[in-house]
């Protein structure tokens, strides 16, 4: 079945260490999206790309990178780890449409749960 | 800024029972879409059911209806014939229909309990 995946479902990592989270899709969709959620809030976009274009949102720390080294794969660079970090990460895809059209639905993958020690 | 506003942190219904939970939303665009998730403990959000702000009518998709006032900027999701099964965190959300890749802006959830 085509999906959504998100390894490792649980990660955990030092303050200051650098981590990698990874985020693939069989869909062959164009947009991937990382979402923060952290406990009992709601999901936050961080940011997203569109093809290779990538889209930070504005209140998105610098902290936070992304690569995307082709469509089916996407990651998530968290360069300095802080306790306020720990959370759970969603990958999410879309095919994306032209503007005005109606929105493809975002798939989302099981999330991968960040813990910083 | 839009902004997604689930006033009901946890919700409890008996199996078989109709359920409604709240959504409000603060936007001063006039053309936008509205969704229901649904995410299961230790599974993947899935989507319930999507609006377009520009249809009047209600979306329904099978036991699950929305009830959506533009002007009230309010949207509400019905479940109706309740089923264990349902159980699950539901997060209302917000998108603009600009380009195809926005992302989707989300309230905090309602922790939803079906009683059997």
């Amino acid at each position: 079945d085509a999906m959504v995946i998100q390894n490792p479902r649980y990660q955990v990592t030092q303050f200051g260490k650098p981590v990698t989270l990874s985020c693939s899709q069989t869909l062959n969709h164009n947009v991937m999206y990382w979402y923060q959620q952290k406990s009992s809030q709601a999901p936050k976009l961080l940011f997203h790309y569109y093809d290779k274009d990538f889209n930070n949102e504005a209140d998105t720390p610098d902290n936070f990178q992304s690569r995307r080294p082709n469509t089916s794969f996407c990651f998530l660079d968290i360069r300095s780890p802080g306790l306020g970090d720990a959370a759970m990460y969603l990958c999410a895809t879309s095919g994306g449409r032209p503007s005005g059209a109606a929105p493809n639905e975002q798939f989302f993958g099981p999330g991968t749960r960040l813990t910083v020690l | 800024a839009q902004t997604v506003t689930q006033s009901q942190p946890e919700m409890s219904v008996q199996e078989a029972e109709t359920v409604t939970l709240s959504c409000t939303y603060d936007t001063s665009e006039s053309d936008y879409y509205l969704f229901w998730y649904k995410q299961p403990p230790s599974r993947q959000m899935i989507l319930v059911i999507r609006q377009e702000a520009y249809k009047q009518q209600n979306a329904t998709e099978n036991r699950f209806s929305v009830n959506f006032q533009k002007a009230a900027k309010s949207f509400s999701l019905k479940i109706s014939d309740s089923q264990l099964g349902d159980a699950a965190m539901y997060f209302c959300a917000y998108r603009l229909p600009g380009g195809g890749a926005d992302g989707l802006t989300f309230g905090k959830g309602t922790h939803l309990i079906i009683q059997p």
